[in-house]
């Protein structure tokens, strides 16, 4: 069976500042990782994933995230944030290709002025 | 990438009534998934649907007041049954198109039940 722990149920930052949204997963096969964000009244939008090859992966809006398998971690992080990244943060695992999703308990994200 | 659309996006219904919700995707897949996001908290499956072979539910979640339709390969619905207050949530469609293992998900159904 999966899991997903979310270090930080809440990230407040200055705009400019770096952001660092933490992610352990626990997983009995090599995993299919995955970020994604939740604005207001929004659905779901796909930020990145990891599924084999390069350990860094780039996203969209600047975001990257690294899979380190000695760590169970797939952190989330973006240089400098700006308050259009304000917003909740889901990190999610999936055992196979094709299969459901299990996500951690999801990260608010405050950009302070 | 996919578009996934839903209706209603949202609804205010009476208790013990059943409100079914669609999901419509761009493409052909062969896994469609419904999930749950109750008030301030995360994402939970409700069930897998395939295409031409009954759904499979999570544990905690039964065909009885969740029940899902496959009929093709493109739409999917699930009906919230009898429903209570406590199924006041946010429902999710979601699917995994081609080759890329991404999965999209619907802008969701706000349900609110009183």
């Amino acid at each position: 069976a999966q899991s997903v722990t979310q270090l930080g149920s809440h990230v407040s930052v200055s705009e400019g500042a770096l952001v660092l949204l933490r992610c352990n997963y626990s997983s009995s096969v090599p995993p299919y990782l995955f970020w994604y964000v939740q604005y207001p009244n929004q659905g779901l939008q796909l930020l990145l994933k990891y599924t084999t090859g390069a350990t860094l992966v780039k996203g969209i809006n600047g975001f990257e995230a690294e899979f380190k398998k000695s760590e169970t971690s797939f952190h989330l992080t973006k240089p400098s944030a700006h308050m259009s990244d304000a917003a909740e943060y889901f990190c999610a695992v999936r055992a196979t290709s094709y299969g459901k999703l299990t996500f951690g308990q999801g990260t608010i994200l405050t950009v302070h002025p | 990438s996919a578009v996934i659309s839903q209706k209603p996006s949202r609804d205010i219904c009476q208790r013990g009534t059943s409100l079914t919700i669609q999901c419509q995707v761009d493409s052909q897949v062969t896994m469609m998934f419904w999930y749950r996001q109750q008030p301030g908290q995360s994402l939970t499956l409700i069930a897998t649907a395939n295409q031409g072979s009954e759904a499979t539910y999570e544990s905690g979640f039964v065909i009885d007041k969740f029940p899902i339709s496959r009929p093709n390969l493109t739409f999917s619905t699930l009906t919230v049954s009898n429903m209570s207050p406590e199924d006041s949530s946010i429902y999710l469609c979601s699917a995994t198109p081609g080759q890329t293992y991404e999965q999209y998900f619907g802008p969701g159904t706000r349900l609110t039940v009183t």
